[in-house]
């Protein structure tokens, strides 16, 4: 069965600094990747998603994320943050004949 | 504009009152999926249906009822027989096997 894991609850960091939120994945079987990013009381929006090809995806808001196989790992970057980037982010994990799996999410505050 | 639309956002419940949520998509997807949000615990699925007619329980499907009679419409009804329906609900639709998921704004419900 699938897990993801987002090893972080809560990430803080200035503004203008870069950030990396952590995603780890177990699956057996080939896996689709993605990040969402969700603004207070508001739905998810997708980032960015990882389906083959290169191991690094661009995204939207200037984040990327690199898939290693090897890691089992799909983490997100940006290299500066801005405080319009405060929110949530859930990382997710699925492939062909399993469920949608979520991790728990991170919150990402940015300090002034 | 294609998407998926929840109402209401807010909704006030007395105890032992059972209540519908709407999630209407014009998007044309096949699939259709609600999750529950609590802090700290990511998204948790309670139901979804992959075609007109036919549905299945997700991890949290115990005092919670869904119809599928549309292909545009997956309502949700939270049952007296839910024990802590405080929540915000999202629901979502997906296009193909990759599992992308597109989200309403979801629905906040508070029990009183």
């Amino acid at each position: 069965a699938q897990s993801v894991t987002q090893l972080d609850s809560q990430v803080p960091v200035f503004e203008e600094a870069p950030v990396e939120l952590r995603c780890n994945y177990s699956s057996s079987v080939s896996v689709y990747l993605f990040w969402y990013v969700q603004y207070p009381n508001q739905g998810l929006q997708l980032l960015l998603k990882y389906l083959s090809g290169s191991t690094l995806v661009k995204g939207i808001n200037g984040f990327e994320a690199e898939f290693n196989k090897s890691q089992t790992s799909f983490h997100l970057r940006k290299p500066s943050v801005h405080i319009s980037d405060t929110a949530e982010y859930f990382c997710a994990a699925s492939n062909r004949d399993d469920k949608i799996i979520f991790g728990k999410g991170t919150r990402l505050h940015i300090l002034p | 504009d294609g998407g998926i639309t929840q109402s209401p956002k807010y909704l006030f419940r007395k105890e032992g009152q059972n209540v519908t949520l709407s999630c209407e998509q014009n998007l044309n997807h096949d699939a259709m999926y609600w999750y529950r949000q609590d802090p700290g615990q990511g998204l948790r699925l309670i139901y979804y249906s992959q075609i007109v007619n036919d549905f299945q329980k997700g991890d949290i499907a115990e005092g919670y009822s869904v119809s599928r009679e549309k292909k545009e419409s997956f309502p949700l009804t939270v049952t007296s027989a839910q024990k802590n329906p405080t929540a915000f609900y999202l629901c979502a639709s997906t296009r193909d096997y990759t599992g992308e998921l597109f989200f309403g704004e979801g629905s906040r419900l508070t029990v009183l």
